[in-house]
This record gives C-alpha cells, sequence and structure tokens, in this order.
C-alpha cells in the first residue's frame, strides 16, 4: 500500500486560509468516506481533527475544514494563525481493516 | 479522562526484538481497537497494524506482516506491539492510538516511544 500523496510543504500568512490535498486511489480515498486528518506539532503525538473526511470532533476549532472529491480529499485551514505551524497527515482507510497515511505536510505560518 | 501511556525508550542490536506496551484507561477498552503507528527521524506516520481489543483479531500492514506481532490484556487493559529482527531502519518513534473502527480514526494517541536500533 502507498502512501497517500500530499504536498510536501504550503505556506500561508496570518489570517489567510489555505488548503492541504490529499489524493489516493480508487481502493482507498476513492472508495470510501473514511479520511481523517491528523495534526502534528514538533515533538508531540499528533492530534485527531477531521474524521469521516469532513466531520470535525468537539474542541477542535471550527477553522479547520475539509471535503472529498474522487480520489482527493483537502484540508482547508482559514484564519491562519502561528499555532497552526505543524505538520499535517491524512489517513484513509483501505478495506480489510488496514489503513494508509499520506507523507505529510509541513505548514508555515 | 482517556489516556494511553506507553512505556519508555528502547534500545536494541540489530536481530533483536522490542516490545512496546501501551497502557489505556479512562474508557471501555474493548469496546475500542488500537493501531499502531511508527515514525522514522524527519519522516512521516506509517500506519502499521490494528488490533481489536474486542476479540483480538488483528491486521497488519503488509511490509510489516512477517515481523509484527499484536496482542492485548483485557485484564490490564494494555495493547502490545512486538516487532523481530530489527534492522536500523527500524528506528523511529512507535505510537499507539485508541482505534475507532466505525469512523477509522485515532482518537487518542499515546505520547510515542523512541525505539533506537543500533550496534
Amino acid at each position: 500500500q502507498s502512501a497517500l500523496t500530499q504536498p510536501a510543504s504550503v505556506s500561508g500568512s496570518p489570517g489567510q486560509s489555505i488548503t492541504i490535498s490529499c489524493t489516493g486511489a480508487s481502493n482507498d480515498v476513492g472508495n470510501y468516506n473514511l479520511v481523517s486528518w491528523y495534526q502534528q506539532h514538533p515533538g508531540q503525538a499528533p492530534k485527531f481533527l477531521i474524521y469521516e473526511a469532513t466531520r470535525r470532533p468537539s474542541g477542535v476549532s471550527n477553522r479547520f475544514s475539509a471535503s472529498k472529491s474522487g480520489n482527493t480529499a483537502s484540508l482547508t485551514i482559514s484564519g491562519l494563525q502561528a499555532e497552526d505551524e505543524a505538520d499535517y497527515y491524512c489517513c484513509s482507510f483501505a478495506g480489510s481493516n488496514t489503513w494508509v497515511f499520506g507523507a505529510g505536510t509541513q505548514l508555515t505560518v | 479522562q482517556v489516556q494511553l501511556v506507553q512505556s519508555g525508550v528502547e534500545v536494541k542490536k540489530p536481530g533483536a526484538s522490542v516490545m512496546v506496551s501501551c497502557k489505556t484507561s479512562g474508557y471501555p477498552f474493548r469496546k475500542y481497537g488500537i493501531s499502531w503507528m511508527r515514525q522514522a527521524p524527519g519522516q512521516g506516520l506509517e500506519w502499521m497494524g490494528w488490533i481489536s481489543d474486542y476479540d483480538g483479531k488483528t491486521s497488519y500492514a503488509q511490509k510489516h506482516q512477517a515481523r509484527l506481532t499484536m496482542t492485548s490484556d483485557t485484564s490490564t487493559n494494555t495493547a502490545y506491539m512486538e516487532l523481530r529482527s530489527l534492522t536500523s531502519d527500524d528506528t523511529a518513534v512507535y505510537y499507539c492510538a485508541r482505534w475507532n473502527l466505525l469512523v477509522s480514526t485515532g482518537d487518542y494517541w499515546g505520547q510515542g516511544t523512541l525505539v533506537i536500533v543500533s550496534s
């Protein structure tokens, strides 16, 4: 199972919006609405941001939103803040109780 | 509150095995599963495998199937990950996460365990 494709890095200024893409295949992202997104600050464990492709758990800022179309999922962060600077990972169900992560995207604010 | 606490740093020689534990609390252990991920230095997250805490059923990434065993102890609410025949490529931080199978999400994560493989 190959890692999902994410841009290596994205950047934005405070207050702006950015979008991170996550491209998979028809047997993972394209076949299930079971994409999740995680934020990881340096030296910390990942933090859960989005589940079921578009749903945000309670406690996660509404500046984080997500979508999916075909084989590509996307995470949008609006009103960028300095604290958003981190690595972001997507993850998709790939069938038969297996999952695959994206390679990760480094966000610079 | 939900907590996953992992065992400490491990230093192993090539060819050895390592077992990392993940002690959980704050939720009904058998209602969820545990996934294990790893992150090599400067690299991204890699899903390694999953175990159902309900019935012990496992699934492993094909890459790790031959060397990986996941188990869980429902009496102590602890999950274990054993990786055998270690090489320097296995040097990484290993994470456990409570894995909500219904929504395919790791909603709570352990703090990570650094495993160093060096001669």
